[in-house]
C-alpha cells in the first residue's frame, strides 16, 4: 500500500468553528508534513513530524495545531481560521531520510479548505 | 539555503513534441533535485529525482532530466508530448540529511495541444 489518504475531501468552515483534517498512511513511514498549497502556487511546508515528534513548524499560526496520535496518522485541528486561510491542505509521508540520503515523500490526494 | 527557479509559468506544446521545462538551482551544497506532476485537484506524484548519482535520470511516464552542475541547471525533458502530460510541473531542492525539507519552484503550467 502506497497511499496517503486524507478525510475530508472538502471542507467549508466559518470563521468561529472548530474542524480537523486527517491523513493516514501505512507505508510504515516515520516522518509526515503538512503542506499548504494556494492556487496557482507552490506547496508551502507547514510543519515536519518525525517519530512522531514535531521537529520542524515554519512559524504557522497557532489558529493551526498539528498533533501526530501514532506513526500512522496526522491530524491538522484548525481554530478560528481567517478566509484567507483558505487553502488545498497537503499531507505527505516519507521514510527518514537522516544522514545517508533522501527518501520520496509520497503525497496525499489534499483537503480542499474554504473559510468563509 | 536552497532555491530554484523555473523559468515560465506556462508552456504550450504540441502533441507529439518534444517537452523542454526549465528550472535552475541554488544551492550552497551539493543538492537533492526533483521534479513532480500535479494534475488538477489532486496531490503531488515524483517524476524523478537526483541525489548526486548519474547526471541523467529517467523517471515515470518517459520523463528525464539532466543535472548539469555547470549550468546549475536541472532541466524536464520528454520526446513527444502526449495529451495526459497536462499538469503543473514543479521543480524542487532540497539539502543532503535533515528533516527532508523540500522548497519548491513556482511551478510550470504544461498544456498540450491536439
Amino acid at each position: 500500500d502506497t497511499e496517503v489518504t486524507q478525510t475530508p475531501k472538502h471542507l467549508v468552515m466559518g470563521m468561529t468553528n472548530k474542524k480537523s483534517l486527517k491523513c493516514e498512511q501505512h507505508m510504515g513511514h516515520r516522518a509526515m508534513y503538512w503542506y499548504k498549497q494556494k492556487a496557482k502556487k507552490p506547496p508551502e511546508l507547514m510543519f515536519v513530524y518525525s517519530y512522531e515528534k514535531l521537529s520542524i513548524n515554519e512559524s504557522v499560526p497557532s489558529r493551526f495545531s498539528p498533533e501526530c496520535p501514532n506513526s500512522s496518522l496526522l491530524n491538522l485541528h484548525l481554530h478560528a481560521l481567517q478566509p484567507e486561510d483558505s487553502a488545498l491542505y497537503l499531507c505527505a509521508s516519507s521514510q527518514e531520510g537522516g544522514l545517508a540520503g533522501f527518501n520520496e515523500q509520497f503525497f496525499g490526494p489534499g483537503t480542499r479548505l474554504t473559510v468563509l | 539555503a536552497q532555491s530554484v527557479t523555473q523559468l515560465g509559468s506556462h508552456v504550450s506544446v504540441s502533441e507529439g513534441a518534444l517537452v523542454l521545462l526549465r528550472c535552475n538551482y541554488s544551492s550552497s551544497v551539493p543538492p537533492y533535485l526533483f521534479w513532480y506532476v500535479q494534475y488538477p485537484n489532486q496531490g503531488l506524484q515524483l517524476l524523478l529525482k537526483y541525489t548526486s548519482a548519474a547526471t541523467l535520470v529517467k523517471g515515470i511516464n518517459g520523463f528525464e532530466a539532466e543535472f548539469k552542475k555547470s549550468e546549475t541547471s536541472f532541466h524536464l525533458t520528454k520526446p513527444s508530448a502526449h495529451m495526459s502530460d497536462a499538469a503543473e510541473y514543479f521543480c524542487a531542492v532540497s539539502a543532503p540529511g535533515g528533516y527532508q525539507k523540500v522548497t519548491f519552484g513556482t511551478g510550470t503550467k504544461l498544456q498540450v495541444i491536439p
